[in-house]
């Protein structure tokens, strides 16, 4: 079974810090990728996806996250993150039909 | 993109008691999800919805415990029986079209067991 790691459970950033979430996953075949987002009260959005082609995967609000198949990994970047980007972040894996398996979360807090 | 609306919204039930939640797709999709998500925690797989036939539970989970409904290709239940504190949740419905999809979510249940 697949299972995915996301190695940072809470980062604190000042507004305009570049941002780097990192995430793994385990499984040898071939998978679909995802980032999620769930702003405070709110509930789950995507920000971007990746099945197939270029490995650099571009999301919505500035977001992009790059897979590298070699080490197993998704991570999502933002050159310059916002107060608005305060939120918790989800990686997740599927392979196929299967349902998305979920990484425990990445809390981002950003200050000003 | 599919829209999934669940009800209710949110809840406060006495132990003991069960409670139904619904999940309702704007769209014909094959696949029906249910998670739970508890407070500071991340989404766990409760069980996947079948149309026509027993849900599939992950480990540790039991249908006695969520018996879950899927009639039809929009819509699934799913029950939360002799509830206890410790199934205060949030419980979530999500959905896929099939394979190289996103999965979508309801906003979910937020469940307080007194």
């Amino acid at each position: 079974a697949q299972s995915v790691s996301q190695h940072n459970h809470h980062v604190i950033l000042s507004e305009a810090a570049s941002l780097e979430l990192g995430c793994n996953y385990s499984y040898g075949g071939t998978v679909n990728l995802f980032w999620y987002v769930q702003y405070p009260g709110q509930h789950l959005q995507l920000l971007l996806k990746y099945f197939s082609g270029d490995p650099l995967v571009k999301g919505i609000k500035g977001f992009e996250a790059e897979f590298i198949k070699s080490k197993f990994s998704f991570n999502l970047r933002k050159p310059s993150v916002q107060w608005s980007d305060t939120a918790e972040y989800f990686c997740a894996v599927t392979t196929g039909n299967t349902p998305l398996v979920f990484g425990k979360g990445t809390r981002l807090s950003v200050i000003a | 993109s599919a829209v999934i609306s669940q009800k209710p919204s949110r809840d406060i039930c006495q132990r003991g008691t069960s409670l139904t939640i619904q999940c309702q797709v704007d769209s014909q999709v094959t696949m029906m999800f249910w998670y739970r998500q508890q407070p500071g925690q991340s989404l766990t797989l409760i069980a996947t919805a079948n149309q026509g036939s027993e849900a599939t539970y992950e480990s540790g989970f039991v249908i006695d415990k969520f018996p879950i409904s899927r009639p039809n290709l929009t819509f699934s239940t799913l029950t939360v029986s002799n509830m206890s504190p410790e199934d205060s949740s949030i419980y979530l419905c999500s959905s896929r079209t099939g394979t190289d999809t996103e999965a979508f979510f309801g906003q979910g249940t937020r469940l307080t067991v007194v």
